[in-house]
């Protein structure tokens, strides 16, 4: 199995601060890496597709990179909405792997 | 556009089977592959498995011998069982759909079902 690693876990940040999220693959996943947003008690849904395309209707302050091992999640100026919790995931090989996760919260 | 409810019931005994459903709304069920993913409380994502329309499917090793899934085309729905269930089967369980020929991603998913695991 493909193991994918975030960092940070965890994360305070203020409005308006730009915030990067990593995630590494342990093992090549081309560009097969998604990344979605989870609110408390709703669907993940999602922001970005094979590393870098921003999903329709998601806003442009989100953006992706990376490709092979080494992702990254750019929210380029937070918004109040965006606190929540983000995964990566890889569809390059079965089984499809999730992330930890890392959460976003209010400093 | 997409629409998917999962159904069944919340509270399953240890060592039983958990089955669940997954009704899908709009669309065309064959444009989609469908999987299940699971989610214990407070904790990260689990896919569990997929399925396609003509029955092919794929599931994850650490519970493919426990999972059985099947799709029901005329009623539009999906279902996932798990046998010889315990308390760490106990989470949300959603239903979700990746486009076939698309670009790999879950972009349909429903709003999930909390299944408990207990005597």
């Amino acid at each position: 199995d493909i193991q994918m690693t975030q960092s940070p876990s965890s994360l305070s940040a203020s409005v308006g601060d730009r915030v990067t999220i990593t995630c590494r693959a342990s093992q090549s996943t081309s560009t097969y890496l998604n990344w979605y947003q989870q609110k408390a008690g709703k669907a993940p849904k999602v922001l970005i597709y094979a590393a870098s395309s921003l999903q329709s209707g998601v806003p442009s302050r989100f953006s992706g990179s990376g490709s092979g091992t080494d992702f990254t999640l750019t929210i380029s100026s937070l918004q109040p909405e965006d606190f929540a919790t983000y995964y990566c995931q890889q569809t390059y090989s079965f089984p499809w792997t999730f992330g930890q996760g890392t959460k976003v919260e209010i400093k | 556009q997409v629409q998917l409810q999962e159904s069944g019931p919340g509270l399953v005994k240890p060592s039983e089977t958990l089955s669940l459903t997954c009704t899908v709304s709009g669309g065309s069920i064959s444009d989609y592959y469908w999987s299940w993913i699971r989610q214990p409380p407070g904790k990260g994502l689990e896919w569990i498995g997929y399925i396609y329309y003509t029955g092919d499917t794929s599931s994850n090793p650490s519970l493919k011998s426990r999972v059985t899934m099947s799709v029901d085309t005329s009623k539009r729905q999906l279902s996932l069982k798990l046998s010889s269930v315990t308390a760490a089967d106990t989470a949300m369980y959603f239903c979700a759909g990746m486009a076939v020929g698309g670009t790999r991603v879950f972009d349909h998913w429903g709003q999930g079902t909390l299944v408990a695991v207990s005597s």
